[in-house]
């Protein structure tokens, strides 16, 4: 079945660790992207990447990263750096760059102890 | 820049009523238009979308949504809620240069037996 993973499903992090979440994606999609949700506020958009090797920020990149070696896998880290990483991150995919649909996979909800 | 307005962050329906979700959004210039549904603690999954066409657009569910240009809207119905259509609903569209996407705050959709 084609799809987007994403693991673990949850995750705890102590403060000023980085941690990494993984994205993987076998529907054969160029772009890339991670969101985070807070309750209330919808889904925000972190990072994005339209091919290979290629990325760009998003509207609240401070305190994460991102890499885009492999088309099928697309790593979120949140680094120390970002004060207040307790939140759902959703990951997605799509055929072409934004206009196309957006499939999205299981989310990772990241809690900071 | 565009923006999207849900109207109501929390609707509630009784099992068999309609169901009716607002979207409202700033541009002038038709966008594309997205419906997505989430249940808890998992990924969104699209309802429907409108690119071109038809303006009224039927979805998964028993859903559907009408683009009225001149409303600037895309309100999604569904003439029978079911216990089982109680999620959180989002609404999507693209920015005036097809360069983005951006979601509303989400409505809860509460059916009550």
């Amino acid at each position: 079945d084609g799809g987007i993973t994403q693991s673990p499903k949850y995750l705890f992090r102590k403060e000023g660790q980085n941690v990494t979440l993984s994205c993987e994606q076998n529907l054969n999609h160029d772009a890339m992207y991670w969101y985070r949700q807070d309750p209330g506020q919808g889904l925000r958009l972190i990072y994005y990447s339209q091919i290979v090797n290629d990325f760009q920020k998003g509207d609240i990149a401070e305190g994460y990263s991102v890499s885009r070696e492999k088309k099928e896998s697309f790593p979120l880290t949140v680094t120390s750096a970002q004060k207040n990483p307790t939140a759902f991150y959703l990951c997605a995919s799509s055929r072409g760059l934004n206009t196309d649909t957006q499939y999205f996979g299981p989310g990772t909800r990241l809690t900071v102890l | 820049a565009q923006s999207v307005t849900q109207l109501g962050s929390h609707v509630s329906v009784s099992e068999g009523a309609l169901v009716l979700l607002r979207c409202n959004y700033s541009s002038s210039v038709p966008p594309y238009l997205f419906w997505y549904v989430q249940y808890p603690n998992q990924g969104l999954q699209l309802l429907l979308k409108y690119t071109t066409g038809a303006t009224l657009v039927k979805g998964i569910n028993g859903f559907e949504a009408e683009f009225k240009k001149s409303e600037t809207s895309f309100h999604l119905t569904k003439p029978s809620a079911h216990m089982s259509d109680a999620a959180e609903y989002f609404c999507a569209v693209t920015g005036n240069n097809f360069n983005k996407f951006y979601f509303g705050s989400g409505t809860k959709l509460n059916v009550k037996p």
